[in-house]
């Protein structure tokens, strides 16, 4: 079955540590980008690569890293120094530029 | 830049009323535009597309026409049932030799009674 899988689907860390958001896919899909949902905000990009070993700061980089070693996997790193962490983290893949996004089920991240 | 704008939510029907979501946009170039929904507790899903002027995306009994001289892309829809309940997002790509990423709107969520 092809599909992109988020996990954990929550996730709850205290102040000050860094987490790390994993989003892989079988789709064999070039591009991959990680946006952030809070109510109300709609979704902003945070990261994006487009081939692997290779990536593009979104809307919203900063406190965030990520990585692209595989073509398969794009994790998302929120550091301490994001400073509003709490939200729904959504990765997404795309085949080439411009076409349509298939999204993963998410991952709410709750730092108290 | 780019931009989306949707109108302001949240939107409540009864089950077989008449659905129109408003999306309107700002963009250098020619975008292609979409329609994502949302359903509770997971990610997005395309509804539907239209890449060009005048194209007419439809999927599940919803449709939108791509209209350049408007700037928008309304969603409509001639018969809501309760499982269209969700939040809908209106979104825009940039046109060839731009990268990828897309543009989305705030989102507007439908709740559809029986």
């Amino acid at each position: 079955d092809g599909g992109i899988t988020q996990s954990p689907k929550y996730l709850f860390r205290k102040e000050g540590q860094n987490v790390t958001l994993s989003c892989e896919q079988n789709l064999n899909h070039d591009a991959m980008y990680w946006y952030r949902q809070d109510p109300g905000q709609g979704l902003r990009l945070i990261y994006y690569s487009q081939i692997v070993n290779d990536f593009q700061k979104g809307d919203i980089a900063e406190g965030y890293s990520v990585s692209r070693e595989k073509k398969e996997s794009f994790p998302l790193t929120v550091t301490s120094a994001q400073k509003n962490p709490t939200a729904f983290y959504l990765c997404a893949t795309a085949a080439v530029v411009n076409s349509p996004l298939h999204f993963g089920n998410g991952t709410r991240l709750t730092v108290t | 830049g780019d931009s989306v704008t949707q109108m302001e939510g949240p939107v409540t029907l009864s089950e077989e009323a008449f659905l129109t979501i408003n999306c309107t946009y700002t963009a250098t170039g020619y975008p292609s535009l979409f329609w994502y929904v949302q359903y509770p507790g997971e990610g997005l899903q395309l509804l539907l597309k239209a890449t060009k002027a005048d194209d007419k995306g439809s999927n599940k009994g919803f449709e939108a026409t791509y209209r350049k001289e408007t700037t928008s892309f309304h969603l409509e829809k001639g018969s809501v049932q309760v499982s269209d309940s969700a939040v809908y997002f209106c979104a825009l790509s940039a046109g060839p030799g731009a990268n990828s990423k897309l543009t989305f709107g705030k989102g507007i969520t439908l709740s559809v009674r029986p």
